[in-house]
């Protein structure tokens, strides 16, 4: 079993859509939790930050971390087909720097 | 200013070859890191400098992985006598000084025929 799991998707939604991704993990020892997007051919770009557990809060763009159930989110707002891309989770331990990420959501949207 | 560039974009390799690939990171970033993405999945951790020191070799997936970067900058991912399995797209990172954010170069796509 991996240590962070992720649906592969694809997911397709319309534009406008509220859109919701999701990933599961196994090791509590996971403190610090990121969102990447990567477009095809291009490197991942760091979408949003997170140390333990809460929200946040960028734009249209919303992050939660669950650690009681070890499950992250990420939720776009009013979807745009600019935002047709791969989502990834990825997370840290404290002290760490060895990133672990999930294998990515694939995401479009609908114009 | 200009973002972490990655060196060739595309690499294409008979099997038992030796490629080198490089990455030059943002100036004044400390920390680099190299990964390895398959096709259809995300990125995994090979490698991490702090400088020049290599702290941590524990992703790599053979010995002919080999990563240096000798003057705490510019480094090279070496992969010797390629085999098929190494096809994958090579990215890498780097961070600021006390600072966990990564900026991921655009990759290099190496593909083992």
């Amino acid at each position: 079993q991996k240590e962070v799991e992720q649906d592969p998707g694809p997911l397709s939604v319309p534009e406008g859509a509220i859109v919701s991704l999701n990933c599961t993990y196994s090791n509590s020892a996971f403190q610090y939790f990121m969102w990447y997007r990567q477009y095809s051919r291009k490197g991942p770009e760091l979408l949003m930050y997170t140390y333990s557990s809460g929200n946040k809060e960028d734009g249209r763009f919303t992050a939660q971390v669950d650690k009681s159930s070890k499950y992250i989110s990420l939720f776009i707002r009013d979807s745009q087909p600019s935002d047709s891309a791969t989502y990834l989770c990825a997370m840290t331990r404290t002290g760490g720097f060895k990133t672990i990420f999930g294998a990515g959501t694939r995401l479009f949207v609908k114009a | 200013g200009a973002g972490v560039s990655q060196s060739p974009r595309y690499k294409v390799a008979k099997r038992g070859q030796d490629v080198a690939l490089r990455c030059d990171p943002i100036s004044g970033h400390v920390s680099l890191f190299w990964y390895q993405q398959a096709l259809g999945q995300g990125p995994e951790f090979l490698t991490y400098f702090q400088n020049e020191a290599q702290l941590d070799k524990s992703g790599l997936p053979s010995d002919r992985f080999f990563a240096e970067r000798p003057e705490g900058s510019v480094s090279t991912l070496k992969i010797q006598r390629t085999q098929q399995e190494d096809s994958a797209v090579y990215l890498c990172a780097s961070s600021p000084p006390r600072q966990d954010t990564q900026y991921f170069g655009p990759g290099t796509r190496l593909t083992v025929l």
